[in-house]
Order: C-alpha cells, then structure tokens, then sequence
C-alpha cells in the first residue's frame, strides 16, 4: 500500500529547532515536498527534494535520503508565527502530490 | 498575480442540492488540482487536470462528483445530490509545467468551506 508517516504534533518554544521526520511508502516516487498551513488558511510551499540531501531556505531546512524512503523538514530559530500543521508530500507521478495527515507544531513563548 | 480564485468561500446547502464549485487558476499554469480536507481523511487528491484534459481522477469519491475544465482559465467541481459525508474544506489548486517538464509547487486557493445539512 501507500503511506506517508509524521508525527501528529510537536510543541516547542520560541528560539528552539524542531525537527518533522516524514517516511514514506509510495508505488511512484519523484521527490520530497513540504507545505505549510496555518488554521483556516491554505497550504503553502515551503520546500521539494528530488535528490537525496539537505536544501536550505532561511531558517527552514529539508533533507531527503530516497534510499531510506526518509526526509525532514527542520524549523530553525522557531517564532510564534511558525505555529502551524506541516504536511510532507510525496510527488508520486507526473503532477500528482500524495500528502501525509500532517504535523502540528505548536510554538510557545 | 491574483493567485488561485475559488467561488464560493463558504456554502451551507441542504442534502440533496447540487453544489457547485468555482476555480480560476493561475494564468499560465498547466496543471490543476482538486482536493478535500477533513479532520478524518486529512488532504485528498480529487481529480487533477493538465491542460484541460483529467488526467487522474481515481480520487474521486463516486459518481455524485464530477468536474470539468472547459478552458484553461475555469474549472468547476460539482456535487449532486450532496450529503451531510460531503462536508469539508475543497482545494483548488494550480501548477507551472518546470523547467524539466515537472510541476513541482502547488498553489492552493483559499479554498470553499462546504457544510450539508
């Protein structure tokens, strides 16, 4: 079967790193993406991977090892509007995105 | 840009109406998508189009959804009869053709809040 896998919530404070491991398990795999989405709002990109290794954008990171059918999204120097549920998805065919039941992280002060 | 346009933002009908959703992507986009959010099923791709042509629409949950994209500008989304099972939040969402032929970034519109009654 097809199966995406992330934690379903994590808490942190201000300041901190927080970490969102996604594994995954898909008939087709093209790449990594990340989206952002804030309470009541719509998914946003944030980050895609193709090939294995780490891409950086700001204070936002994500990892990809396709051998480990693995990767991370990594939130650096976290802020309040950081607070947010995190969805990795993978590009499993020409277009087509499969998403994961997504992370909340929850950023406190 | 204007981004993603969906119409309506929010609609309450009763069981048994028809229901129909509006999405105007982003010019020059190639590819468009219909999703579903719930608490329960999370983000589930619908259907999704590339220059106008479905090209996947195993997603569809049966034969009381449809959808159509007459031209590049317009899709609809449509649901008859709706039931109270049907209430989520729908996604439309479009995607550039990338450099290597691959839509990478979705866009998503903000998306109508449906609730059958």
């Amino acid at each position: 079967g097809q199966s995406l896998e992330q934690p379903s919530e994590v808490t942190a404070v201000e300041g901190a790193i927080v970490q969102i491991n996604c594994t995954y398990q898909t008939s087709g795999f093209y790449g990594l993406s990340w989206y952002q989405q804030h309470d009541g709002g719509a998914p946003t990109f944030l980050s895609y991977n193709a090939l294995d290794g780490l891409e950086e954008t700001g204070r936002f990171s994500s990892f990809l090892s396709r051998s480990d059918s693995y990767g991370y999204l990594l939130l650096q120097e976290l802020q309040m509007k950081d607070s947010a549920s995190y969805f990795c998805a993978v590009r499993s065919s020409w277009g087509k995105l499969q998403f994961g039941a997504g992370t909340q992280v929850v950023v406190t002060p | 840009d204007a981004g993603v346009i969906q119409s309506p933002r929010h609609e309450v009908t009763e069981m048994g109406q028809e229901v129909t959703l509006r999405c105007k992507p982003i010019s020059g986009h190639d590819y468009l998508f219909w999703y579903r959010q719930t608490m329960m099923r999370g983000l589930e791709l619908l259907i999704y189009f590339n220059n106008n042509v479905p090209i996947d629409d195993s997603g569809m949950p049966e034969d009381r959804f449809s959808a159509k994209m007459p031209n590049a500008s317009f899709s609809t989304l449509k649901i008859q009869p709706s039931e109270p099972r049907d209430s989520a939040v729908y996604f439309c969402a479009s995607s550039p053709r990338g450099a290597s032929g691959e839509g990478n970034e979705q866009f998503f519109g903000p998306g109508t809040r449906l609730t059958v009654l």
